[in-house]
């Protein structure tokens, strides 16, 4: 059984540059939650597909969106890149829409640094 | 709407002492609580989860926890505390039956563990 697996680890954009972050779920899953993670901030929900549809979205603009593949991989797009975009990103995978009884599996994420 | 609380921003004990993390929530539906822990450059590790079934939850690392409805708690308990236990600790919530599936975590409790 593999895990969840983030790429890239580490990634350096300019202000103002477009950015495709990549998520492979675990395994069976077939939703994937996307989060931002501020320095010395909990994550914070950014949004969730399932089934290759969005299931729901956090508090975010526009320029933040995603994708689901028929694999149930996942990308989490971000256009217009701003400083405070600057942050860990991570990806989760679960079973089923909700998540929540079945639990969530979370990669290592990607930290991304907007110069 | 659900949020979490983590009472404390920093808890320091000393190797071999019990360890106590305390999480108040609040949910409109019936919840389904986590813990999570981060070591440092790390992704998320579950440590336990509650689903509406036993109130005290067993995790893994000896942690445990004990969901109490009257005092909308679900504090993070374990007996001995292990120099490798040292890293962030992060309760959550999610929304069992209601549409909003997503993860709400509190901002997370460092603990240090002193030899």
């Amino acid at each position: 059984e593999t895990g969840v697996t983030q790429s890239p680890t580490h990634l350096i954009k300019t202000r103002g540059q477009q950015v495709t972050l990549r998520c492979s779920s675990q395994s069976g899953h077939n939703t994937v939650s996307w989060y931002q993670q501020a320095l010395g901030q909990g994550p914070q929900f950014i949004f969730q597909y399932y089934r290759e549809e969005e299931n729901g979205r956090g508090n975010f603009p526009p320029r933040f969106s995603g994708l689901q593949f028929p694999n149930y991989s996942s990308e989490l797009n971000v256009n217009a890149l701003e400083l405070d975009d600057s942050a860990l990103y991570l990806c989760a995978s679960s079973l089923g829409g909700a998540g929540g009884d079945y639990g969530y599996t979370f990669g290592s994420g990607t930290r991304l640094t907007v110069v | 709407a659900q949020s979490v609380t983590q009472l404390d921003s920093h808890v320091s004990v000393s190797e071999g002492t019990p360890v106590l993390l305390r999480c108040n929530y609040s949910s409109s539906y019936s919840p389904s609580l986590f813990w999570y822990v981060q070591h440092p450059n790390k992704g998320l590790q579950l440590l336990l989860k509650y689903t509406s079934a036993a109130t005290l939850v067993k995790g893994i690392n000896g942690f445990e926890a004990e969901f109490k409805k009257s005092e909308t708690s679900f504090h993070l308990t374990k007996p001995s505390a292990h120099m490798s236990d040292a890293a962030e600790y992060f309760c959550v919530v999610s929304e069992s039956g209601g549409s909003n599936y997503k993860l709400t975590f509190g901002k997370g409790t460092l603990l240090t563990v002193n030899p």
